[in-house]
């Protein structure tokens, strides 16, 4: 199946820097990536959809400005958590969909980045 | 009402046992459902697609109920590597978004 790259895997962080997450499609083109945080025992949460060229969608309540998406190829997309605070300490994977998008579309997610911020 | 609900667990069962998640949606239109496993700070691994008619896969059934809106797993003879979340996801057409469902956790004993 596809592989989604994500990297780092593991980010200690103090407050206030700035984090780059890498999301890379090794053997497809993605178009469309998604963006989600996942805190403990909770469910996925998507933050913003990544479209390649264009700018992305984010979901309500997150913060643009605060998390910035690049999707500038067909095979990369990153995620910038700017000016990190230890509630932005979260489990962040990626996703990519192989294929149109449709119902019978599948993910495939990327290892994820646990960030730390002290 | 969430969107995707499905019961948090944790379902402890020995190894062997024949255990059953349960999972519901609330928007109708809903074309596409799917299982998902994730294993702690890993990212979800598709398990297997739902079909209208269920699915069988191994010791892992699925179906679906579309009247009721609700889906489930059953899983026969656990194993200890069944243990694991199990995430029920369900999708639309027409730009509706993948919901994913909190997630189910099972524990297998020995």
């Amino acid at each position: 199946g596809a592989v989604v790259s994500q990297h780092p895997s593991w980010v200690i962080c103090k407050s206030g820097t700035s984090v780059k997450i890498e999301c890379r499609s090794l053997d497809f083109q993605a178009t469309t990536m998604f963006w989600y945080r996942q805190f403990p025992k909770q469910s996925l949460m998507l933050m913003a959809t990544s479209n390649e060229g264009s700018k992305a969608t984010y979901e309500q309540g997150v913060e643009k400005d605060k998390f910035l998406i690049n999707h500038a190829s067909l095979t990369l997309s990153t995620l910038t958590v700017t000016s990190a605070h230890p509630e932005d300490s979260s489990f962040y994977i990626c996703s990519a969909r192989d294929g149109g998008a449709g119902a019978n579309e599948k993910l495939f997610f990327g290892s994820g980045t646990q960030l730390s911020v002290l | 009402r969430k969107e995707v609900e499905q019961d948090p667990g944790p379902f402890n069962v020995p190894e062997g046992a024949t255990v059953a998640f349960n999972c519901t949606y609330s928007n109708s239109a809903s074309q596409s459902f799917f299982w998902y496993r994730q294993d702690c700070r890993k990212e979800p691994k598709l398990l297997m697609s739902v079909y209208s008619s269920g699915n069988e896969d191994g010791r892992f059934t699925a179906q679906l109920n579309r009247a009721s809106q609700y889906i489930s797993l059953l899983i026969r003879d656990s194993k200890l590597s069944d243990s694991a979340t199990y995430l029920c996801v369900v999708k639309g057409t027409g730009g509706f978004k993948t919901i994913f469902g909190a997630g189910t956790r099972l524990f297998v004993k020995a």
